[in-house]
């Protein structure tokens, strides 16, 4: 049982490049979300998706974009990274928007440099 | 702004009980959730209360009185194994979720 799977698990970024993290799950959840996750704050909402072909900005969406073209994928783009990017993201789903429990990715580890 | 506060760290004996106490200011309350994350793991549900009460599942128990203000996650008879990040989330009238920056339990022998 797969869950919820994160590529690439760590990545060191040169700034101004474009960057692509990808999510999978295979749980059929509807919702998904993309946190970032920084010493000493809390996990931060950055995009995220209700349904497959909708999705909405979180608390820290600026210099991120998504798209949900089908349930299972979820991807995370950074257009053109910069060094506050730096940070472990985490991918989550849940079968239901209004749902507390989330299950999560293992996280990329991301450096920009 | 909304705002979970939580103690960011705290140290118990193996074998002890700890209590994380979690205090919240939100718009609206539909939940309070306990995740647990290792260090450089991803965080994992552990409980939730959306109504008043005690939830126990084996050696944890999270509790909720909100005519009390007095929301809590206890672990008893610590093992080494439970040394991880506490983390209290809220969802709020909007459902969504607002996360607590954690709290760090390190379990000594």
């Amino acid at each position: 049982i797969a869950g919820i799977t994160q590529a690439p698990t760590s990545q060191i970024l040169a700034a101004g490049r474009r960057m692509t993290l990808r999510c999978t799950q295979d749980m059929r959840h509807n919702a998904m979300y993309w946190y970032r996750q920084d010493l000493g704050l809390g996990l931060r909402l950055i995009h995220y998706s209700n349904t497959a072909g909708t999705t909405g900005k979180g608390e820290v969406p600026d210099g991120y974009s998504v798209s949900r073209a089908n349930t299972d994928d979820f991807p995370l783009t950074l257009a053109s990274a910069v060094p506050s990017q730096t940070s472990v993201y985490f991918c989550a789903s849940s079968p239901r928007t209004s749902s507390g429990e989330l299950f999560f990715g293992e996280g990329s580890r991301l450096t920009v440099l | 702004g909304q705002n979970i506060d939580q103690p960011t760290e705290m140290t118990a004996t193996e074998g002890a009980i700890v209590q994380i106490n979690c205090t919240y200011q939100t718009s609206g309350f539909n939940g309070l959730f306990w995740y647990q994350q290792h260090a450089g793991e991803a965080p994992t549900f552990l409980s939730y209360n959306v109504l008043d009460g005690l939830e126990e599942k084996g050696r944890l128990s999270a509790f909720l009185s909100r005519s009390k203000g007095s929301r809590y996650l206890l672990l008893k008879e610590l093992q080494m194994k439970d040394s991880a990040s506490y983390l209290c989330a809220v969802v709020d009238s909007n459902y969504q979720l607002i996360w607590g920056a954690g709290t760090k339990l390190i379990i000594k022998p």
